[in-house]
């Protein structure tokens, strides 16, 4: 089955810096990646998708890339704030066939003011 | 417009009791699908129901149970509690199996 990995566990960053938390997968028949954040106390919330026939999708401050042939997606935030502190979740799915996403073990980021 | 509603919030049940938690989703939403979050294992995918009918079901013990009804509202039952079990249940609503998920602020079930 689909397996998914998520580096790093913690990420501290300085207020205004960029944060990178990368993924990667085992099944090269998983077609859409979604990243969630989950706030203290609250479900995950989804930030950006992205499909496997895009290799870049951006969304102001947020932004995702995938690499089919690496199999492996990444999250890039650009000019961080103390509101982006939370638990950052990397999800692969085979889209069309059933949502049953596969989540990576996720990414706890502190943006230090 | 109204999220993804989740009831109740907390739970404390005993070993050997079982449980039902609730879930409706977003006005119009037809797929609703089940996962535990626990620490020691992170985000695990239960089940998944579309129009009434299961469409996935992962990896737990026939106690898990799920099911959906005519108004997209969904349940999901386990029986024969276990200290195991104890975790933060989060159900999703999407329009349909193409779409990402809206997630509900989960049940917290602790069995004690």
């Amino acid at each position: 089955g689909e397996n998914v990995e998520q580096h790093p566990s913690t990420l501290s960053v300085q207020e205004g810096d960029s944060a990178v938390i990368k993924c990667t997968y085992s099944d090269s028949a998983s077609n859409y990646f979604p990243w969630y954040k989950q706030e203290l106390g609250k479900g995950p919330q989804l930030i950006i998708d992205i499909r496997s026939n895009v290799g870049e999708k951006k969304d102001q401050r947020i932004a995702v890339t995938l690499n089919k042939t690496a199999k492996h997606f990444s999250l890039h935030i650009t000019e961080t704030q103390p509101e982006d502190s939370a638990v950052y979740f990397c999800a692969a799915s085979k889209g069309d066939y059933g949502q049953n996403f596969v989540f990576g073990p996720g990414t706890r980021l502190s943006v230090l003011p | 417009k109204a999220g993804v509603t989740q009831t109740p919030r907390y739970l404390i049940k005993t070993r050997g009791q079982q449980v039902t938690l609730s879930c409706s989703p977003i006005s119009g939403h037809r797929s609703v699908s089940w996962y535990q979050q626990t620490p020691g294992q992170g985000l695990q995918f239960l089940f998944e129901y579309f129009s009434e009918t299961q469409r996935n079901k992962g990896n737990f013990p026939g106690r898990f149970s799920g099911r959906q009804f005519s108004n997209s509202r969904s349940e999901m039952n386990v029986s024969t509690l276990e200290l195991g079990d104890s975790a933060l249940y989060l159900c999703a609503s999407s329009l349909s199996l193409s779409y990402g998920y809206t997630f509900g602020s989960g049940t917290r079930l602790t069995v004690v």
